[in-house]
């Protein structure tokens, strides 16, 4: 079963709009770990942001933000001010820890490819 | 710049040949990954090193054989892969295996097979 979707393959934003990029996840788990990345076209994946299961608040840093919905299980990541850098591909990735085998793994949604237009 | 450099940016081999990828990362992390990421897909994990001992095979092919020689290094070697193997394959490191700790990627290597 998939563990994290992201049902937008695409975007398009205008420069100094807010966006929001969709993730669900799912996990039986109750301690986990959300985390954003972005891809550029050159290949290197950046760490963006990173929620807790435990976190009561939503995660900032900087423009980013992370609509953390437990119980809905989403995670959302809002981009204000998009400025033309943020055309990228966007990863939404959870990280479990698997009791049976002791193993921590990291899993990946599908990406969303936001275009940022002038 | 990224913290985590991997050389080289683009490979181009035969399927007989031998090379290896190189990953090297200076900021005491102590867990480190390699990943392939064929276009268009999010990053597949192959092997994760904790304290440079190997944690994780993703039943990954014999002809992939990671060697991780210290803390700051991890190698990819390389020996009669196939046309499929093309991919991107990055590199992470983290500060250790606790859910908290994202992994920090490199650029990665663009690897194409004849």
């Amino acid at each position: 079963a998939q563990k994290i979707t992201q049902t937008q393959p695409g975007m398009f934003v205008q420069e100094k709009e807010a966006v929001t990029l969709d993730c669900t996840y799912d996990t039986s788990d109750q301690s986990y770990g959300l985390f954003w990345y972005k891809q550029p076209s050159s290949g290197e994946m950046i760490f963006l942001i990173y929620q807790g299961s435990y976190d009561e608040q939503n995660a900032t840093e900087g423009r980013y933000s992370l609509n953390f919905q437990k119980a809905r299980k989403s995670a959302n990541l809002v981009i204000s001010a998009s400025q033309l850098g943020d055309s990228a591909m966007y990863f939404c990735a959870m990280r479990e820890f698997y009791l049976d085998t002791g193993r921590r793994a990291l899993t990946f949604g599908s990406g969303t490819r936001l275009q940022v237009q002038p | 710049d990224t913290e985590v450099t991997q050389t080289p940016k683009h490979l181009v081999m035969g399927m007989t040949n031998k090379k290896s990828l190189k990953c090297e990362q200076h900021m005491g992390h102590r867990a480190m990954y390699w990943y392939k990421q064929k276009a268009k897909k999010p990053p597949e994990l192959m092997f994760v090193y904790s304290y440079e001992k190997l944690s994780i095979n993703e039943s990954v092919p014999s002809r992939f054989s990671p060697e991780c020689p210290n803390s700051s290094l991890l190698n990819l070697h390389l020996h009669a892969l196939q046309p499929e193997d093309s991919a991107l394959y990055l590199c992470a490191s983290s500060q250790g295996w606790d859910s908290n700790q994202p992994q920090h990627f490199g650029d990665g290597t663009r690897l194409s097979i004849l």
